[in-house]
């Protein structure tokens, strides 16, 4: 994937989780990134976009930052019902193409 | 509300075209302010962004998938639609469509609305 996750994440309930994402200057540099969470079977949903605003009906506990090439999503008191994959995506200016990360397998324990 | 919904005409063979629509409700397609976009995953790996338009037929691609791709749009019966061609066994995946929000100075591109996708299979 050109945006750069790692693999997989795991955090206690109650705990905070951050989850990475980067990408060369080209590509992250001058970008805004979002964040989506996709729960197993589902579709995913929206939960940051422009790096740091928080979709509507998204909790106060997922927050989103950028500095640089890398971003970042947080999750603060985990809940089991956060267990998902998440996905940061960006556009890519010099190709006009859309792009996702490779995808983060949360485990909340 | 704004919802959408793919559907297609079920099983792909190799070599002939995948067909999808997605009919969206809730808003109309020519009001403008969002691109319409189609995103694909393959069971078990990550999103990969297919294409968008705009209500006007401008549209973007997925360079990898550029020379296959058709993404026309209806704004009549408040639709687009994605054409694939020459369809292998690899281009078997749940395929979504999403209302998304591009902005091309600023480099922001998200999808706020999705479908809830349809799993094309492409097999003999």
């Amino acid at each position: 994937s050109v945006l750069t996750q790692p693999p997989s994440v795991s955090a206690a309930p109650g705990q905070k989780v951050t989850i990475s994402c980067s990408g060369s200057s080209s590509i992250m540099g001058n970008n805004y990134v979002s964040w989506f969470q996709q729960l197993p079977g589902a579709a995913p949903k929206l939960l940051i976009y422009d790096n740091n605003q928080r979709s509507s009906g998204i909790p106060a506990r997922f927050s989103g930052s950028k500095s640089g090439t890398s971003a970042t999503l947080g999750i603060s008191g985990l809940q089991t019902g956060d267990e998902a994959d998440y996905y940061c995506g960006t556009w890519d200016g010099s190709l006009n193409t859309g792009v996702f990360g490779g995808g983060t397998k949360l485990t909340v324990l | 509300q704004v919802q959408l919904q793919e559907s297609g005409p079920g099983p792909v063979k190799p070599s002939q075209t995948l067909s999808l629509t997605c009919s969206v409700s809730g808003v109309s397609i020519k009001s403008g302010g969002h691109y319409w976009s189609w995103i694909r995953q393959v069971p078990g790996k990550g999103l990969e962004w297919i294409g968008c338009i705009y209500y006007s037929g401008t549209t973007y691609h997925n360079p990898s998938l550029k020379s296959r791709v058709a993404i026309s749009v209806d704004t009549s019966k408040n639709q687009f639609s994605l054409k694939l061609s020459s369809v292998t066994a690899a281009d078997s995946a749940v395929y979504y469509c999403a209302r998304s929000l591009l902005r091309l100075l600023d480099r922001s591109f998200y999808f706020d609305h999705w479908g809830p996708g349809t799993l094309v299979t492409v097999s003999s």
